[in-house]
């Protein structure tokens, strides 16, 4: 069992909101962790979008417009990575990351189309 | 602004070692704001943190691939180097290093563009 699972894919329209979830195996808690977002567009390494322990504890990346943000869903045990008012060029794939056991992480991917 | 470029083969034959660099520009490897890591994707799969390596030269690697992984940095040249053993066509992948920073030093930015390494005879 993989410690993250991510859906493969998501659709949605133009200047909707996507929600992209990051589900932690059963024994972890989302609570206890940090977890890092990543966007890859086609053809182009990842990009750091941002990083979210707690509303008190979060951080930006850098550029990065105010349209994505991340919240935690504890009764789902998963991160949640927001983005609002979906533009063209959002279509890519996300990743989410964490550290466990002093070991990086990453959960398999969404591939976001934006139509 | 921090930049990073990878540079190695592209083709390594099975069996043998694949070794690359990454060379730090626009800063210092020596800076005590980042570690270092290398992250490899295979064609059309997802992301595989290898390992990151801190300018002292200390060393944490993927449990899955610590028997075949050595990092090592060469602060003289700014740069620091991955070389993975035995490699068989399940390492053919886009290796990609990073900077490892922020206020833990474990967020991955920025990226450098990524090379593609094959595994063939």
């Amino acid at each position: 069992q993989s410690e993250l699972t991510q859906p493969s894919s998501l659709s949605a329209s133009p200047g909707a909101s996507a929600s992209l979830t990051c589900t932690l195996r059963s024994g972890l808690s989302v609570g206890a962790y940090t977890m890092y977002w990543f966007q890859q567009r086609p053809g182009s390494p990842p990009q750091f979008l941002l990083r979210y322990k707690s509303d008190s504890n979060k951080q930006q990346g850098s550029g990065v417009p105010s349209r994505f943000s991340a919240s935690k869903d504890a009764s789902a045990n998963a991160g949640i990575l927001l983005i609002s008012g979906l533009q063209s060029e959002d279509e890519a794939d996300y990743y989410c990351m964490i550290w466990h056991n002093s070991a990086s992480v990453f959960g398999g991917g969404t591939k976001l189309t934006v139509l | 602004q921090l930049q990073l470029q990878e540079s190695g083969p592209g083709l390594v034959k099975p069996s043998e070692t694949l070794s690359l660099a990454c060379t730090v520009s626009g800063g210092s490897i020596g800076s005590s704001t980042y570690y270092w890591a290398w992250i490899r994707q295979p064609p059309g799969k997802g992301l595989e943190w290898m390992g990151t390596i801190y300018y002292s030269g200390s060393t944490n690697y993927n449990p899955s691939l610590k028997s075949r992984v050595t990092l090592s940095v060469d602060t003289s040249k700014n740069q620091f180097s991955l070389k993975l053993s035995s490699v068989t066509a399940a390492d053919t992948a886009v290796y990609y290093c990073a900077g490892s920073g922020g206020v833990e030093r474990r967020q991955y930015d920025p990226w450098g563009q990524g090379t593609l390494v094959t595994v063939s005879s």
